[in-house]
């Protein structure tokens, strides 16, 4: 089944305990990307990439990093987690970083982060 | 910068009712537009999508929506609404190399019996 996968799903930290979020779509897409949703806001872009070795910051990247070593996956690090990170996270993926942007974007299930 | 306003935070209708969802975008050029639905604790599933083919696109579910460029309009329509249609509906715009999906702070619809 093409799908998109998020691990944990739930997560509960404390502030400053460093985590990684993992993605990976088994869909052989170029494009990945992560967004945060909270109440009211809707969903931000965090980060994205086009491609192996190839990421860019989003709206909001600060207090995130990301790799893309390979190309099925796309993890999300907070090295240093604080309260306003707490959020709901998806990663998505598409098949082309070339074009226009009119590709899908497949969303995975999400997850739940609270920074305590 | 390109830009979504969803109108309404929350909409309510009856069983069998019209679902009007309302989405203006702003954009420069003639952008992609979107429309995902949340249910709950699910991630986002398409619903359909603009890409300049027609400007009245059929989705998943009996949804459609309209491209309306005069309007800068892209409203999502079903004729009539059942008890699984409730959820949160997103309109997003897409458009540049960087695929990024701007979203509108979405709506939540109630279906009442």
């Amino acid at each position: 089944e093409a799908q998109v996968t998020q691990n944990p799903r739930y997560l509960i930290t404390v502030t400053g305990k460093k985590l990684t979020v993992t993605c990976s779509q088994n869909m052989n897409h170029e494009y990945m990307s992560w967004y945060r949703q909270d109440p009211g806001l809707g969903l931000r872009q965090i980060y994205y990439s086009m491609n192996v070795e190839v990421t860019d910051k989003g709206d909001v990247p600060e207090g995130y990093k990301v790799s893309r070593k390979e190309k099925r996956n796309f993890p999300l690090i907070l090295e240093s987690p604080s309260p306003n990170q707490t959020s709901l996270y998806f990663c998505a993926s598409s098949l082309s970083a070339s074009g226009t942007g009119a590709d899908t974007q497949y969303f995975g299930p999400g997850t739940r982060l609270t920074v305590l | 910068a390109q830009s979504v306003t969803q109108l309404g935070s929350h909409v309510s209708v009856s069983e069998g009712a019209l679902v009007l969802l309302r989405c203006n975008y702003s954009s420069s050029v003639p952008p992609y537009l979107f429309w995902y639905v949340q249910y709950p604790n699910q991630g986002l599933q398409l619903l359909l999508k603009y890409t300049s083919a027609a400007t009245l696109v059929k989705g998943i579910n009996g949804f459609e929506a309209e491209f309306k460029k005069s309007e800068t309009s892209f409203h999502l329509t079903k004729p009539s609404a059942h008890m699984s249609d409730a959820a949160e509906y997103f309109c997003a715009v897409s458009r540049g190399s960087n695929y990024k999906l701007t979203f509108g702070k979405g709506t939540l619809l109630t279906v009442n019996p």
